[in-house]
């Protein structure tokens, strides 16, 4: 079955110091979600992406979709307090299903 | 409108016990679905339902029952609680399609003794 990985599991920065989460998929992927969990909250979501090679940035989020459509990446500029919590990429599994990476857990050092 | 709401928010139960956990949406939406999240596992997902009066198994579904009578309800039965079952379960809602959005419910926090 899809397998989804996402690295790394945990990471500490510096506040103002930039942040990057990777998700990589065994199969080609008809498109990729990105959700924002802060702690003791639920999942948000952030964003889509279904093109080939496709960038979308959000203000200091950038969020990439590989060439082959196997990975992604979310990459934050001088990280603020504000984006500390666990990020998850999402993958489709047909029209009804999504499978969730491990997630990314983001802490900020003031 | 409420989105996602999930009752309880809390509970402790004793090995052996069962329960009921509660998702109801207001967005009409088709599809619901129940995950459980375990540290360091993400989001693992039980049972979903495609519609009203449908459901099927999803990655983790032994030990779990659920039931979509009415199009807004989603319900999570566990017959039987066990301590592998303390987690914390989302419920989430979304329309069909391929790709939409996934609206989560606030969780509930379930301590299995």
């Amino acid at each position: 079955g899809q397998q989804v990985m996402q690295i790394p599991q945990y990471q500490h920065v510096q506040e103002g110091e930039d942040f990057t989460t990777y998700c990589n998929s065994s199969t080609t992927l008809s498109n990729i979600q990105w959700y924002k969990q802060r702690p003791g909250g639920h999942p948000v979501f952030l964003i889509q992406l279904v093109k080939s090679g496709e960038v979308k940035k959000q203000k200091r989020l950038t969020f990439q979709f590989g060439e082959a459509k196997k990975n992604s990446s979310l990459h934050i500029t001088a990280t603020q307090t504000t984006d500390v919590g666990t990020y998850f990429c999402a993958m489709s599994l047909g029209y009804q299903k999504v499978t969730f990476g491990t997630g990314t857990k983001l802490q900020v050092i003031p | 409108n409420a989105g996602v709401t999930q009752t309880p928010k809390f509970r402790v139960l004793k090995t052996g016990q069962s329960m009921t956990l509660l998702c109801a949406q207001d967005m009409n939406h088709e599809y619901m679905y129940w995950y459980r999240q375990d540290p360091g596992m993400g989001l693992r997902l039980i049972h979903y339902s495609v519609g009203e009066g449908t459901t099927a198994k999803g990655e983790v579904p032994d030990g779990y029952n659920v039931s979509r009578l009415k199009k807004q309800n989603f319900l999570l039965g566990l017959e039987s609680a066990a301590p592998s079952q303390t987690s914390v379960y989302f419920c989430a809602s979304r329309p069909p399609g391929l790709g939409e959005t996934q609206y989560f419910g606030p969780g509930t926090r379930l301590l299995v003794l």
